[in-house]
């Protein structure tokens, strides 16, 4: 069996702070994805980042970098300068390698980001 | 590509009726997944299909969901009859496997609400 854990339900920064998610799993399989959806206000979800378990590099895209550590079944993601826009749900998710991406997603953490 | 095509948006509907919820994956991947999302459950997956065959619908509340794929291009979820606690949001999603994985990309969502 799979599981996602966001411990922090809701995390309130101000504008400019660094701001880190915490995502932990639980998985039997050797090969699987671990994924970063982000949901505005508006609702969508919105496709972050993919990583394979067998790439631990961690990973930067403009403010936003993700920290994979195999050895703690972390996957966290940290965004720096925090700006309003970035206030929404963000959820953690795992895919098994053979499931065609079949997510069991984590229960979310709302990040509320003040002018 | 338009992307995942939900219909409808929003549905409100009374009690003891039947609900049919769309969705028309992308052109090309041969997996089409249905999540729903409360604020008690979270995200959850209710049932997926590859190659139009339904492959888990372990998911699937009870017997009053019922998920059909009758070509690679579309795809329903009925609730007859419906109950208030299905009122949720409803997200279709599709990937491809092999050798060109992609992430699960999402469908707007379908708001329902069972009065």
């Amino acid at each position: 069996a799979q599981k996602v854990t966001q411990a922090q339900t809701e995390i309130s920064v101000v504008e400019k702070e660094d701001v880190t998610l915490d995502c932990v799993y639980e998985t039997r399989d050797t090969t699987y994805y671990l994924f970063w959806y982000k949901q505005p206000p508006s609702g969508e979800l919105v496709f972050l980042i993919r990583r394979n378990s067998f790439d631990e590099q961690n990973e930067i895209s403009g403010r936003y970098s993700w920290n994979f550590q195999k050895s703690t079944s972390s996957f966290n993601f940290t965004i720096t300068a925090s700006q309003v826009v970035d206030s929404a749900v963000y959820f953690c998710a795992l895919s098994a390698d053979n499931a065609g991406n079949m997510l069991t997603f984590g229960g979310g953490t709302r990040l509320m980001v003040k002018p | 590509d338009a992307g995942v095509i939900q219909s409808p948006r929003h549905e409100v509907t009374e009690m003891g009726q039947e609900v049919t919820l769309r969705c028309k994956p992308i052109s090309g991947h041969d997996y089409l997944f249905w999540y729903r999302q409360t604020m008690m459950r979270g995200l959850e997956l209710l049932i997926y299909f590859n190659n139009n065959v339904p492959i888990d619908d372990s998911g699937m509340p009870e017997d009053r969901f019922s998920a059909k794929m009758p070509n690679a291009s579309f795809s329903t979820l009925k609730i007859q009859p419906s109950e208030p606690r299905d009122s949720a949001v409803y997200f279709c999603a599709s990937s491809l496997a092999g050798t060109q994985n992609t992430e699960a990309f999402f469908g707007q969502g379908t708001r329902l609400t069972v009065v």
